[in-house]
């Protein structure tokens, strides 16, 4: 089955500076890539995703990019405010086996101000 | 759509007794997932269904976890009987299909949680 290793496990940045969060996975079968955004005490929430025939991904301060060959990808966020300030899990499936994710361990960021 | 629905939100029970989560995906959506979340372990899928059908319940951690979906609105997690190393957050996610021809969109929503703690 699929296994996904993320990392770091702690980030702690300063506010107005960017964060890499860093993620492998295992099966060469998976093409699909989202990031969840876990803040305290609530529900993890898609914030961004990428499937296996795109390199790159923006959406205003949060890209995603994707190296199918050595199978890992990444969270870059720029302009870190307080709010980013949370768990970011990334997650890998494989859509022609069903829609089951296998997520990483979690990364939990802290913006300081 | 108001989201996933879980309920309760929270429960504290004693070792022993039997606890039943419960969970109502988002309309229209084929698949239902069941995670547990602790500090330790992190996010682990417990099992899922399509179309109502358990298709892979390897992450049940032992006989005494059970899950049903007796139809496409509704879904129970049952622990008998609990032990105190099943504290946890349990969430339950939907997830669609496929959304629009030719679009295919695999976001999956969580509800917003049981925290469940065994005393």
């Amino acid at each position: 089955g699929e296994n996904v290793e993320q990392h770091p496990s702690t980030l702690s940045v300063q506010e107005g500076d960017s964060a890499v969060i860093k993620c492998t996975y295992s099966d060469s079968a998976s093409n699909y890539f989202p990031w969840y955004k876990q803040e305290l005490g609530k529900r993890p929430q898609l914030i961004i995703d990428i499937r296996s025939n795109v390199g790159e991904k923006k959406d205003q301060r949060i890209a995603v990019t994707l190296n199918k060959t050595a199978k890992h990808f990444s969270l870059h966020i720029t302009e870190t405010q307080p709010e980013d300030s949370a768990v970011y899990f990334c997650a890998a499936m494989d859509n022609n086996a069903g829609n089951m994710l296998t997520f990483g361990g979690g990364t939990r960021l802290m913006v300081k101000p | 759509d108001a989201g996933v629905i879980q309920s309760p939100r929270h429960e504290v029970t004693e070792m022993g007794q039997e606890v039943t989560l419960r969970c109502k995906p988002i309309s229209g959506h084929d698949y239902l997932f069941w995670y547990r979340q602790t500090m330790m372990r992190g996010l682990e899928l417990l099992i899922y269904f399509n179309n109502n059908v358990p298709i892979d319940d390897s992450g049940m951690p032992e006989d005494r976890f059970s899950a049903k979906m007796p139809n496409a609105s509704f879904s129970t997690l049952k622990i008998q009987p609990s032990e105190p190393r099943d504290s946890a957050v349990y969430f339950c996610a939907s997830s669609p299909a496929e959304v629009g021809l030719g679009q295919m969109s695999f976001e999956a929503f969580f509800g917003q949680g049981t925290r469940l703690t065994v005393v």
